[in-house]
């Protein structure tokens, strides 16, 4: 089953609009969740990297503004567009892998997919 | 030069073939080796996991390194129409994680 869960799966909004998409670890507690990007037909993209207690980590070239990452609990990881406009519109997907021991493989969620009139 | 590179295909191949998936690296610090499948429009699920060099096999999926070559292959045998995806590999040195951009399959019925 799955041991990671996003949500929602999928967002229609109006430009301007702030939407926020939920990462859930469901079967351990993660220190670290990932944000990725993916563009059609394209590789994901990380965006930022979601430490439990801490500020995230920003890939170059993500607006820490525009992207706002809060990892609250060792469960929940949020990423909020904020005032989202057209090119946006994206594949929005979260990872987590098991801590303690590092190389550890990612967990992904199933996808946000983002859509801004 | 990327740190992993995969042919992204497309591929398309009989139901019953044999499938060839591929990646390079350049990093020799890599040890750990994954391999997710990606649905359109859904994430990436991980099908194999493997460290250092050598074979490791899971029913249909085969999933070979090499280290000495940089090079690592997933294997599917007896192609579904359900294998139909795309391919990511994937390595890990520490916590840095570095995909492939991912191989699209079509498997014919």
């Amino acid at each position: 089953g799955a041991v990671v869960s996003q949500h929602p799966s999928w967002v229609i909004c109006k430009s301007g609009t702030s939407v926020k998409i939920e990462c859930r670890s469901l079967d351990f507690q993660a220190t670290t969740m990932f944000w990725y990007r993916q563009f059609p037909k394209q590789s994901l993209m990380l965006m930022a990297t979601s430490n439990e207690g801490s500020k995230a980590t920003y890939e170059q070239g993500v607006e820490k503004d525009k992207f706002l990452i809060n990892h609250a609990s060792l469960t929940l990881s949020t990423l909020t567009v904020t005032s989202a406009h057209p090119e946006d519109s994206s594949f929005y997907i979260c990872s987590a892998s098991h801590p303690g021991q590092r190389n550890q493989p990612q967990h992904f969620g199933d996808g946000t997919r983002l859509s801004i009139l | 030069q990327k740190e992993v590179e995969q042919d992204p295909g497309p591929l398309s191949v009989p139901e019953g073939a044999i499938v060839s998936l591929n990646c390079t690296y350049s990093n020799s610090a890599f040890q750990y080796f994954m391999w997710y499948r990606q649905y359109s429009r859904k994430g990436p699920e991980l099908l194999m996991y493997t460290y250092s060099s050598g074979n490791k096999e899971d029913g249909r999926f085969t999933a070979q390194v090499d280290k000495s070559s940089k090079y690592i292959s997933l294997f599917i045998r007896d192609s579904q129409p359900s294998d139909s995806a795309t391919y990511l590999c994937a390595m890990s040195a520490g916590n840095q994680f570095y995909f492939g951009t991912g191989t699209s399959l079509t498997v014919i019925p």
